[in-house]
């Protein structure tokens, strides 16, 4: 499974696009990209998953380059809900053991 | 979509005790679920994969003895903590994907609380 690192902390204020970036230089050609969310004293939470380039859905957008070696997730317009920790993590589509890193906690405030 | 229930979501007993946790998924059948453990402030470590009808295969350092995986049905996987010590006491999520979906996403359960006293 692919080594992901990700920054430790972030802090934005309510309004503002947050952009969070993971890298996963060993990246594999047939790894995919999933995010998930955490609040505390809940499990994860799935957000968004992709291959190349950028997909989009209701709640956020992942950017992907074309090397693959990093991927952003975009979080438009946060709110003090999005308060929380955010895990990148690399592997196959039929991968099923999850490896979490440190992930990245986001503290929005007003 | 893809549900995964847990049970209890807290629990607070003497040590010496033995506790089971449940996870279900809701509407969709899992041959394989995943059990985690955090700590406060850190990231979920994989304790054990747990596989319907088969053994259980635990990650290195975690004790097969302490942390017992039944997987009798393809819905429901039990964590049962053996003798709990409040050093057991920890955060225990578990997770699980649709085995008919091979590009879906693991989904989590809420997670047990376990305190030992």
């Amino acid at each position: 499974l692919a080594k992901t690192t990700q920054p430790i902390s972030m802090d934005s204020y309510e309004g503002q696009e947050v952009n969070i970036t993971c890298s996963h230089n060993n990246i594999a050609t047939n790894d995919y990209i999933t995010w998930y969310q955490q609040f505390p004293s809940q499990g994860p939470r799935f957000i968004i998953q992709g291959y190349k380039t950028k997909v989009t859905n209701e709640v956020a957008s992942l950017f992907i380059p074309a090397d693959r070696k990093s991927s952003t997730l975009s979080l438009p317009r946060v709110s003090l809900s999005d308060t929380a920790v955010y895990y990148c993590l690399v592997g196959d589509l039929s991968f099923q053991k999850l490896v979490f890193g440190t992930g990245t906690r986001l503290l929005v405030s007003p | 979509g893809a549900v995964v229930s847990q049970h209890p979501s807290r629990v607070i007993c003497k040590s010496g005790t033995s506790v089971k946790i449940e996870c279900r998924s809701l509407d969709f059948q899992a041959t394989t679920m995943f059990w985690y453990r955090q700590f406060p402030k850190k990231s979920l470590m994989l304790m054990a994969t747990s596989n319907e009808g088969s053994k259980a295969t635990y990650e290195q350092g975690v004790e097969k003895d302490k942390f017992l995986i039944n997987h009798a049905s393809l819905t429901l996987s039990t964590l049962t903590v053996t003798s709990a010590h409040p050093e057991d006491s920890s955060f225990y999520i578990c997770s699980a994907r649709d085995n008919r979906q091979g590009s879906q996403p693991q989904h989590f359960g809420d997670g047990t609380r376990l305190s030992i006293l």
